[in-house]
C-alpha cells in the first residue's frame, strides 16, 4: 500500500539461521520503521530510522539488526539470537503528515 | 512522554448501528493524528488523518473522526456499521514539534460487527 513493498510475503527459518526481510519505499519518505505483531496483539517497535545511515532501537530490538544505506531501503535481519522470531513483521515509512505500511511478512520457524 | 491510548480492546456493534472507536492522546505540542484499519494477515491501511483545520475529518469507507483538543481525543466514527467493517483498528499520533516525529501507536481495538 502507498508505495511500500515488503518481501517475501512468507518466510520460513530454520533454527540457528539468520534471515533478512526486505522493505522498499518509493514515497521519498525520510522515516522508516519495523514493527512486530504477534497473534491478536498490537504493534511493537523493533527499529526506526529518520535518516540514511542512522537508526534507533525500538522497544524490542534484541535479536534484530537493520541497515539504512539508501533512503528507499530499510532491511531487517532476524538473527539466531532472536529466540522466538515467529511473528508478522510490518514495515512503515512516513513523512511529516502521512505514514503508510507494507503488506507484511509472516516469518515462521521450522 | 508522548502516547496514544485506545481504552477498549474490543467493540461489538450490530450491523446498521453507529460505530465509535475511541482514541486519546497525550502530547506536549500539537499532534498529527491518524487512523488505520488492519484485516487479517494484511498490513495497515490508512483511513484518515488530522493535521490542522476542521476538527471533523472524513476518510475512507464512510469513516470520520473528530479531533477534540479539550478532551485530547480523536474518536473514529461511522454512522452505520457493516459486517465488513469487522477488523482491527489502530490510532496513531506524532508531535509536530518533535524533530524525530516518531509515530506512536495505540494498542488497537478489535471491532466486531454482527449481522
Amino acid at each position: 500500500d502507498g508505495g511500500i513493498t515488503q518481501s517475501p510475503k512468507y518466510l520460513f527459518r530454520k533454527e540457528g539461521q539468520n534471515v533478512t526481510l526486505s522493505c522498499e519505499q518509493n514515497l521519498n519518505h525520510d522515516a522508516m520503521y519495523w514493527y512486530r505483531q504477534d497473534p491478536g496483539q498490537g504493534l511493537r517497535l523493533i527499529y526506526y530510522s529518520q535518516i540514511v545511515n542512522d537508526f534507533q532501537k525500538g522497544d524490542i530490538a534484541e535479536g534484530y539488526s537493520v541497515s539504512r544505506e539508501k533512503k528507499e531501503s530499510f532491511p531487517l535481519t532476524v538473527t539466531s539470537a532472536q529466540k522466538n522470531p515467529t511473528a508478522f513483521y510490518l514495515c512503515a515509512s512516513s513523512g511529516w503528515t502521512e505514514a503508510f505500511f507494507g503488506q507484511g511478512t509472516r516469518l515462521t520457524v521450522v | 512522554a508522548q502516547s496514544v491510548a485506545q481504552p477498549e480492546d474490543q467493540v461489538n456493534v450490530a450491523e446498521g448501528n453507529p460505530l465509535t472507536v475511541k482514541c486519546t492522546y497525550s502530547v506536549s505540542g500539537n499532534p498529527y493524528l491518524f487512523w488505520y484499519v488492519q484485516y487479517p494477515n494484511r498490513g495497515l491501511q490508512f483511513l484518515l488523518k488530522y493535521i490542522t483545520g476542521d476538527n471533523l475529518v472524513k476518510g475512507s469507507y464512510g469513516f470520520e473522526a473528530e479531533f477534540n483538543k479539550s478532551q485530547t481525543s480523536f474518536h473514529l466514527k461511522k454512522p452505520s456499521a457493516l459486517v465488513s467493517d469487522s477488523a482491527l483498528y489502530f490510532c496513531a499520533g506524532r508531535v509536530t514539534t518533535d524533530s524525530w516525529g516518531k509515530l506512536q501507536f495505540g494498542a488497537g481495538t478489535q471491532v466486531v460487527v454482527t449481522p
